[in-house]
């Protein structure tokens, strides 16, 4: 199984949006409805912020949201604020209880 | 509160093996699955498999198959994870997470991670 495909890094200046793309196979992102979104600050174990898609679990500011088209999933963040700045990971479940994480994208408040 | 505590850091020789543990508390044990990931220093996160504590089955990514074990005790709700000869290349931080199949497919809770350190 190989690691979904994200953008090394994406910057922004506080109050913008920025979006991170995670890019699958049919075998993962496109062919379930369960990809997730993972933030860790340094340091830090990972943290939930989206689930089944777009789905935000409690105590997740609605700035974060997530959405799909085909084999890629999106994670955007909206009104940027400093303490958003960490990696972010996508994971999809991949089927036969599996999961593959993506290579992880560095989000940066200019 | 629902907690998933790790064991401490750990320094091992090139060909030992290390066992890591993963105490679930504040839910019934045998409710959720526990998964293994892996980050090694600088690079992102892996996934590496899934034991079912309510039998004790377990689902091994190819990459691990044939070098790491999950097993459970379920009289003190922990999990642990053992891979054998260790190289420099597993040098890491290893996180327990939970999911809950047919229910939940996303890691909802994590441990704080335990680093291993493989070095002569």
């Amino acid at each position: 199984q190989s690691a979904l495909t994200q953008p090394r890094s994406v910057s922004g200046s506080p109050g913008q949006s920025v979006t991170i793309s995670c890019t699958g196979t049919s075998s993962d992102v496109a062919g379930y409805n369960y990809v997730s979104w993972y933030q860790q600050h340094p340091g830090k174990a990972p943290k939930l912020m989206i689930y089944d898609v777009s789905k935000r679990p409690s105590g997740v500011p609605d700035r974060f949201s997530g959405s799909r088209s085909g084999n890629t999933a999106s994670l955007t963040i909206s009104g940027l604020q400093a303490e958003d700045e960490a990696d972010y990971y996508c994971c999809s479940y991949a089927g036969r209880y599996t999961y593959v994480f993506g290579t992880g994208t560095k989000v940066t408040v200019l | 509160q629902v907690q998933l505590v790790q064991s401490g850091a750990e320094v091992k020789k090139p060909g030992a093996s290390v066992k890591v543990s993963c105490k679930a508390s504040g839910y019934t044990f045998t409710t959720y699955y526990i998964h293994w990931v892996r980050q090694a220093p600088g690079q992102g996160l892996e996934w590496m498999g899934t034991i079912n504590p309510s039998d004790g089955s377990a689902n091994y990514a190819q990459n691990f198959q044939g070098r790491v074990i999950m097993t459970r005790d379920t009289s003190t709700s922990t999990v642990y994870m053992e891979v054998s000869s260790l190289r420099s290349e597993d040098t890491a931080v290893y996180y327990c997470g939970r999911d809950r199949p047919r229910y939940d497919y996303h890691f909802d809770c994590w441990g704080q991670g335990t680093l291993v350190t493989v070095s002569s």
